[in-house]
């Protein structure tokens, strides 16, 4: 079955210097990469995400970059801030078909240090 | 648009008992609905993905006699948890796909079960 893995599972860094988390996924036939922010004791929040015709997609600090061909996407966050702290987690939709299912990497803690 | 609600958010049973947590999509038609398991400081788990008026279909590993999950309608799905015991302890999540999306999940709030 699809299996994604994610990189680092913790991640500290200076307020106001960049962050980038690394997924790989196994199913050549995803098509859908999508990056949920989750705090504690909340439901994930979907922040950005990546379709597989595009190879790169910004929204303001948050950028997204896809390699089909290596199989992995990887999120940037620039201009860090405190608020940005939280568990990060990227996640590929099995398959092609319209019902399937996201899968998701197992996380990364982003702390940003003031 | 595109909010899903979970019910209850909250739930603490005894070992044996059964324990039914709802999932509805209030804005939107969710012809879809999945279903997450995830342990304190762990990942999001699927445990099924359900269509509405068929059977649900369980990932590896997931009992689906423990774990009964019912989509009757296009804005409802149940995730019943029978015979609990401590280890089904957890936070379990929903999440809703519309009839018109192809790609987009929407969460629910998430509900954690508390077995005693």
């Amino acid at each position: 079955g699809e299996n994604v893995e994610q990189h680092p599972s913790t991640l500290s860094v200076q307020e106001g210097d960049s962050a980038v988390i690394k997924c790989t996924y196994s199913d050549s036939a995803s098509n859908y990469f999508p990056w949920y922010k989750q705090e504690l004791g909340k439901r994930p929040q979907l922040i950005i995400d990546i379709r597989s015709n595009v190879g790169e997609k910004k929204d303001q600090r948050i950028a997204v970059t896809l390699n089909k061909t290596a199989k992995h996407f990887s999120l940037h966050i620039t201009e860090t801030q405190p608020e940005d702290s939280a568990v990060y987690f990227c996640a590929a939709k099995r398959g092609n078909s319209g019902n399937t299912p996201l899968v998701f990497g197992k996380g990364t803690r982003l702390s940003v240090i003031a | 648009g595109a909010v899903v609600s979970q019910h209850p958010s909250r739930v603490i049973c005894k070992s044996g008992t059964s324990v039914k947590i709802e999932c509805r999509s209030l804005d939107f038609q969710a012809t879809t609905m999945f279903w997450y398991r995830q342990f304190p400081k762990k990942s999001l788990m699927l445990m099924a993905t359900s269509n509405e008026g068929s059977k649900a279909t369980y990932e590896q590993g997931v009992e689906k006699d423990k774990f009964l999950i019912n989509h009757a309608s296009l804005t409802l799905s149940t995730l019943t948890v029978t015979s609990a015991h401590p280890e089904d302890s957890s936070f379990y999540i929903c999440s809703a796909r519309g009839e018109s999306g192809y790609y987009e999940q929407y969460f629910g709030p998430g509900t954690r079960l508390t077995v005693t």
